[in-house]
């Protein structure tokens, strides 16, 4: 079975300061991995995804990840926080099954950004 | 950009009544799910619907639970007898079946079961 386990479930970073959220996945297939954010009030929004091309994946607003086979992490990171960015970040997996999409989350992950 | 819709986006029922949750998913989107989060738990995946069926399910879909697409545009995911552990936010989302593994999700139905 897979899953996905984020360390911290609240994270606080000032503003202008690098944003590091954690995310190790269990996956017995070579896994696809993806970073969602919620923001207050709103559904779950795609932020990036890893489909097994490049290692290290851009997403929107200024975050990136980079999936480490080695250490099974797909970290999310942003050099520089803005206030914009406080949220909930959720970390999921899934296998290669294009005929049958199934997400695994991991607990999720509050950012807050401090002014 | 399309979204999926949901309503309502509060609900509050009495244990025991049945509650119907509505989903809009994107209109050219051809697989259906629903997700569901307990207050302080992860998103859980509840079922998968594609071709009028329900194509995967998990445990906690049990006989309680149930849906259907009514008209070829609405999701709904129904209860029939609301116990006090089905309070959650529960979440639709719609997938295209190309362009795969990316879920478009909905803002979220809260339930609270008194």
């Amino acid at each position: 079975a897979q899953s996905v386990t984020q360390l911290g479930s609240h994270v606080s970073v000032s503003e202008g300061a690098l944003v590091l959220l954690r995310c190790n996945y269990s996956s017995s297939v070579p896994p696809y991995l993806f970073w969602y954010v919620q923001y207050p009030n709103q559904g779950l929004q795609l932020l990036l995804k890893y489909t097994s091309a490049a290692t290290l994946v851009k997403g929107i607003n200024g975050f990136e990840a980079e999936f480490k086979k080695s250490e099974t992490s797909f970290h999310l990171t942003k050099p520089s926080a803005h206030m914009s960015d406080a949220a909930e970040y959720f970390c999921a997996v899934s296998d290669q099954d294009f005929g049958n999409e199934k997400l695994t989350f991991g607990t999720g992950t509050r950012l807050t950004i401090i002014p | 950009e399309p979204e999926v819709t949901q309503t309502p986006s509060h609900q509050v029922t009495q244990m025991g009544q049945e509650v119907i949750l509505r989903c809009v998913p994107i209109s050219n989107h051809l697989y259906f799910y629903w997700y569901r989060q307990i207050l302080g738990q992860k998103v859980e995946f509840l079922v998968s619907f594609y071709n009028n069926e329900i194509s995967e399910k998990s445990e906690i879909f049990d006989d309680q639970f149930s849906v259907e697409r009514p008209d070829g545009s609405n999701f709904t995911l129904k209860i029939r007898s609301t116990k006090l552990e089905d309070s959650a936010m529960y979440f639709c989302a719609s997938r295209k079946v190309s362009g795969a593994n990316v879920l478009t999700f909905g803002a979220g139905s809260r339930l609270t079961v008194l």
